[in-house]
């Protein structure tokens, strides 16, 4: 099946840098969504880009279908950004439909 | 729209008891799956119900198994429970469609202790 591996698997960063996370997958995909766990476990739809640049305040994120990865951009980090980002694939074909594979995630720490 | 719902929060369960989870979708939307996360395997795909039929499963033993009724409403229900089905479970909804925009959205989880 579709593997996705994320990197890199933990960040510290101070409050106020930028960050790229990186997502590769090993095969063609239907969706590619990113979220954010808060630490009460609920995952927090971030953007939903199978391909193209997509772009919501501080965050963006552009994904590369044809060279399989995806990348996440967090500018001016606050402290409220710290938690587990996760890039999540629905492989192609229709036998794939509702079936998300996710990567181990980004733990990622802003430090005031 | 109201969001995702699931009922249970938090539920605490003894070695071979059996458990039922519930989750509601947002209006409208017909697909609904399930996922299990651990410290140690992360998030991983259990089933996904799509107009009350499973068209998907994770590879998890069939102690694990669901349903989904005529409203969207979806159940999972794990029998004979064991140490390590403790963990948070998640379920997510969408339109079920394989030939559009097919986002998930997920709920709040439910998180289940086995003792």
């Amino acid at each position: 099946g579709i593997q996705v591996e994320q990197s890199p698997p933990d960040l510290i960063l101070q409050e106020g840098a930028n960050s790229t996370l990186r997502c590769n997958f090993s095969d063609s995909v239907n969706n590619l969504q990113w979220f954010h766990q808060n630490p009460w476990g609920q995952l927090i739809n971030l953007f939903y880009i199978p391909s193209g640049t997509k772009q919501n305040g501080r965050l963006s994120a552009t994904t590369v279908a044809t060279e399989r990865y995806s990348l996440l951009y967090i500018s001016s980090s606050q402290t409220t950004d710290s938690g587990v980002y996760f890039c999540a694939v629905e492989a192609r074909g229709s036998s794939n439909t509702g079936k998300l594979i996710f990567g181990q995630g980004t733990t990622l720490q802003v430090k005031p | 729209k109201a969001g995702v719902t699931q009922t249970p929060r938090y539920l605490i369960k003894t070695r071979g008891q059996q458990v039922t989870l519930s989750c509601s979708p947002i209006s409208g939307h017909r697909s609904v799956s399930w996922y299990q996360q651990t410290p140690g395997q992360g998030l991983q795909f259990l089933f996904e119900y799509f107009s009350e039929t499973q068209r998907n499963k994770g590879n998890f033993p069939g102690r694990f198994s669901g349903r989904q009724f005529s409203n969207s409403r979806s159940e999972m229900n794990v029998s004979t429970l064991e140490l390590g089905d403790s963990a948070l479970y998640l379920c997510a909804s969408s339109s079920g469609n394989s030939h559009s925009r097919n986002e998930q959205f997920f709920g709040p989880g439910t998180r289940l202790t086995v003792l």
